[in-house]
């Protein structure tokens, strides 16, 4: 299972970009890197996908280097509604299934 | 509806309640997962179904006894249940257990909040 190590918190303020990045140094070929949003007491809801180089969509952008070894999920403009945690998982093929959420990273956006 | 729903959202139940936790996802999807959060924990994987065959059981008590009848709907029955067993619950969903290995999507409801008393 491909271990990922992200930081425990990021404060920010509204307008600004938040950089959240996440290290997977044992990414195996075939594994997406994904990104997860979780609000207090609500499950936790899909972002962003990719595999390699940059990935945008409406909500994010992901940044991917070559070697895959790391990844940046980028914010723009955050809002105070944007204050949530955030998980980085790397899907790992394997026969013994798990796919596991670490501590993810608790982003505080303030006024 | 669309997505996955969870039912109740939240439930409060004495140590020797029995109750049930429901889960229908509208998504077409083929497998159903349960996952665990208790305050300031990651989330812990609890059981997962794939075309209704559980696969996987990740050393969870016997007092927590899921049950899938079909691809859409998943139960947690709850029975002799502890204080620390007090958290969400977190029901998800993703096309298989092969597509979600691979690229990690899954689809999860707005949970079930449980308090043990």
């Amino acid at each position: 299972l491909a271990k990922t190590t992200q930081p425990i918190s990021m404060d920010s303020y509204e307008g600004q970009e938040v950089n959240i990045t996440c290290s997977h140094n044992n990414i195996a070929t075939n594994d997406y890197i994904t990104w997860y949003q979780q609000f207090p007491s609500q499950g936790p809801r899909f972002i962003i996908q990719g595999y390699k180089t940059k990935v945008t969509n409406e909500v994010a952008s992901l940044f991917i280097p070559a070697d895959r070894k790391s990844s940046t999920l980028s914010l723009p403009r955050v809002s105070l509604s944007d204050t949530a945690v955030y998980y980085c998982l790397v899907a790992t093929r394997s026969n013994d299934y798990k796919l596991s959420f670490g501590a993810g990273t608790t982003v505080t956006v303030r006024a | 509806e669309t997505g996955v729903t969870q039912t109740p959202r939240h439930l409060v139940m004495g140590m020797t309640n029995k109750k049930s936790l429901k889960c229908e996802q509208h998504l077409g999807h083929n497998a159903m997962y349960w996952y665990k959060q208790s305050a300031k924990k990651p989330l812990e994987l609890m059981f997962v179904y794939n075309f209704k065959e559980q696969t996987e059981n990740n050393s969870v008590p016997s007092r927590f006894s899921p049950e899938c009848p079909n691809s859409s709907h998943l139960f947690l029955h709850l029975h002799t249940l502890q204080p620390e067993d007090s958290a969400l619950y977190l029901c998800a969903s993703s096309q298989d257990i092969r597509r979600a290995r691979g690229t990690g999507e899954l689809f999860f409801g707005e949970g079930s909040r449980l308090t043990v008393l």
